[in-house]
């Protein structure tokens, strides 16, 4: 079945550093959804995508739909220590969501 | 808040056990979802519903599970003599068919511990 991989799994950064991860497929998506899972919590929704190429932001995140359908990214920018949790990638499937594993950002004051 | 709601938050059960959850979806979304997420993991498909029907139910979900949506607003999720391998977060989430419906708003969870 599909498969989403993110990439890095894991990342600490300073303060004020940027952040970039990106989400691969093996198959295409018509629809790219990024969230932000604290701990505890459930997935709370980021960035929707919706068209091959399309570039949303959403205050300091950024977020590409790639030209291929095959992949997203997912750039944070002047990362601040609230922007700690895991960034799950989405792709719906029949009306289900496909998730990726994860990304884990931590953020060093 | 408008948004989904769940309950209870915490469950700890012992095995062989019967457990329900509850799901209070956004109220004009027609959309309910659930899915279960182990500790590394993101969150795995269980089944889904639109209004009343219920419309596809993965391979996860057993026997002892059943899902119900009675009148297209909550829904509850039974898990029957519960096993260890059942621990996990049980999320729902919604959404509104006809406007956006891959964008699926989640709840906050039902972390159930079977001991």
């Amino acid at each position: 079945g599909q498969q989403l991989n993110q990439s890095p799994q894991s990342m600490f950064i300073q303060e004020g550093e940027d952040v970039s991860m990106n989400c691969t497929s093996s198959s295409i998506f018509n629809t790219w959804l990024w969230y932000k899972q604290e701990p505890g919590e459930g997935p709370v929704l980021l960035i929707a995508l919706y068209k091959a190429g399309e570039l949303t932001s959403n205050g300091r995140l950024t977020a590409q739909f790639g030209i291929t359908r095959k992949d997203s990214f997912l750039n944070i920018s002047a990362s601040i220590p609230s922007d700690v949790g895991i960034y799950f990638c989405a792709g719906p499937n029949t009306g289900k969501l496909i998730f990726g594993q994860g990304t884990t950002l931590q953020v060093k004051p | 808040d408008t948004g989904v709601s769940q309950n209870p938050r915490h469950k700890i059960t012992k095995r062989g056990q019967n457990v329900t959850f509850r799901c209070d979806p956004i109220s004009e979304h027609n959309r309910l979802y659930w899915y279960r997420q182990t500790l590394g993991q993101g969150p795995e498909f269980l089944t889904y519903f639109q209004n009343e029907a219920q419309l596809e139910k993965s391979r996860l979900l057993s026997d002892r599970f059943s899902a119900e949506r009675p009148k297209g607003s909550f829904s509850t999720l039974e898990i029957q003599r519960t096993e260890q391998g059942d621990s996990a977060m049980y999320l729902c989430a919604s959404s509104l068919v006809g406007l956006a419906p891959d964008e699926q708003y989640f709840g906050p969870g039902t972390r159930l511990t079977v001991t």
